[in-house]
């Protein structure tokens, strides 16, 4: 079965810094991967998946993503920091076929001034 | 537009009562999930469906049932509620079959049990 590690569970960062989040995943084959953005008292919003060919995507509010099979791995990153990217933010990851997504525990994320 | 909406928005009942929370969404989605949100451990999946009188266990089903007698309902009941449910609970749908679809959520419902 799959799994998925967040190392960080919460991180502050300066508007206008760049952002770096941590998602390892453990799974035998290419996964499916994801980032869910949440924001204070709502539900759960997708920023990018990867399922195949190039590595890096791109997803929505300016984030991206890398996935590198030799580190596990899918970060999420953003070169500059607005205020209203604070937030919680889960990686998840999928098994080829139906069965259903793991989430990590989540990283929340602060902005500071 | 569609959507997926949950009821009620909050919920405070005793210990022992029966409880059940309404998932209902417009995507005609086959696919729908019920999660379990707690601090330090993320969302937990607790029951799931791939299509009408189709359930399956999640990982924390232990207390909960559900049933699917529609494409747009998946309703979570509670048989007799416990402090250790007090949760937020999260639904969510998605389209056909495979992993890669993305699933759309709803807003959460508080329930608190005391």
């Amino acid at each position: 079965a799959q799994s998925v590690t967040q190392p960080d569970i919460h991180i502050t960062v300066s508007e206008g810094a760049s952002l770096e989040l941590r998602c390892n995943y453990s799974y035998g084959a290419t996964p499916y991967l994801f980032w869910y953005v949440q924001s204070p008292g709502q539900g759960l919003q997708l920023l990018l998946k990867y399922f195949s060919g190039d590595t890096l995507v791109q997803g929505i509010k300016g984030f991206e993503a890398e996935f590198k099979r030799s580190q596990s791995s899918f970060n999420l990153r953003k070169p500059s920091v607005h205020w209203s990217d604070a937030a919680e933010y889960f990686c998840a990851v999928g098994a080829r076929g139906n069965t259903p997504l793991v989430f990590g525990k989540g990283t929340r994320l602060s902005v500071i001034a | 537009d569609a959507e997926i909406t949950q009821s009620p928005r909050h919920k405070i009942t005793e210990t022992g009562r029966q409880v059940t929370l309404a998932c209902h969404q417009t995507w005609n989605h086959n696919n729908m999930f019920w999660y379990r949100q707690d601090l330090g451990h993320g969302l937990r999946l607790i029951h799931y469906s791939y299509g009408v009188q189709d359930t399956n266990k999640g990982e924390v089903s232990d207390g909960y049932s559900v049933s699917r007698s529609n494409t747009e309902d998946l309703p979570l009941t509670l048989e007799s509620a416990a402090s250790s449910q007090t949760s937020v609970y999260f639904c969510a749908s998605s389209e056909g079959s495979g992993a890669y679809n993305e699933q759309f959520f709803g807003p959460g419902t508080r329930l608190t049990v005391l």
